[in-house]
């Protein structure tokens, strides 16, 4: 079964700084798919970032960039220039490419704090 | 843009009653899924519904489970005998799955406390 760790339970950042969340995985799978996903207080999970495990080439959506290691299975989120709305609990999630299954698997979220 | 709406947030219920959380996944998703977060663990898989059949479900989702897309719009999980350990933030997600990097949106969740 694969597993996902987020090590890092909070980390903080000053205002237009940048930070890094660590995420590491394990599956004996060749092709699957990542994703980060971002939880505000009290609102939905919303996709940040997704990476394809065939692609190469890191992911990247504007200030939000992705560090991806297949070898390592390491896929971490860097943030650039955080701003106060980045303040959110950040999952890590895995889900297969192949064999139907479509559940996304989770670690347990790294809380970011945006500081003035 | 279209968002997974979820009712209610919070849900108070007396142990061993039935509770029923309802979510409206996006329009023209196919994929409807439900996960669970207790309190200070992970956010875990429960059940993926398609075609108005589970396509999947984790070893959570016992026979106190089930699951139902009773119209066109909602989607519904019905835990049949509460227990004090089903307390949980309860999500919702739904997918188009036009192919499988097509993300899960999520709804806000419903808060469950069992008393």
């Amino acid at each position: 079964a694969q597993t996902v760790t987020q090590s890092q339970p909070e980390m903080s950042v000053q205002e237009a700084e940048t930070v890094t969340l660590s995420c590491t995985y394990d599956t004996s799978e060749s092709d699957y798919y990542l994703f980060w996903y971002k939880q505000p207080p009290s609102r939905q999970m919303i996709l940040v970032i997704r990476q394809e495990a065939y692609k190469q080439q890191n992911a990247t959506e504007n200030r939000f960039s992705v560090n991806f290691q297949k070898a390592a299975k390491s896929f971490s989120l860097k943030i650039s220039d955080s701003q106060l709305g980045d303040a959110a609990m950040y999952f890590c999630a895995y889900r297969s490419a192949w064999g139907g299954s479509e559940k996304l698997v989770f670690g347990k979220g790294t809380k970011l704090t945006v500081n003035p | 843009e279209p968002e997974v709406t979820q009712t209610p947030s919070h849900q108070v219920t007396q142990m061993g009653q039935e509770v029923i959380l309802r979510c409206v996944p996006i329009s023209n998703h196919l994929y409807f899924y439900w996960y669970r977060q207790i309190l200070g663990q992970k956010v875990e898989f429960l059940v993926s519904f398609y075609n108005n059949e589970i396509s999947e479900k984790s070893e959570i989702f016992d026979d106190q489970f089930s699951v139902e897309r009773p119209d066109g719009s909602n989607f519904t999980l019905k835990i049949r005998s509460t227990k004090l350990e089903d307390s949980a933030m309860y999500f919702c997600a739904s997918s188009v799955r036009e192919n499988s990097n097509q993300p899960q949106h999520f709804g806000d969740g419903t808060r469950l406390s069992i008393l």
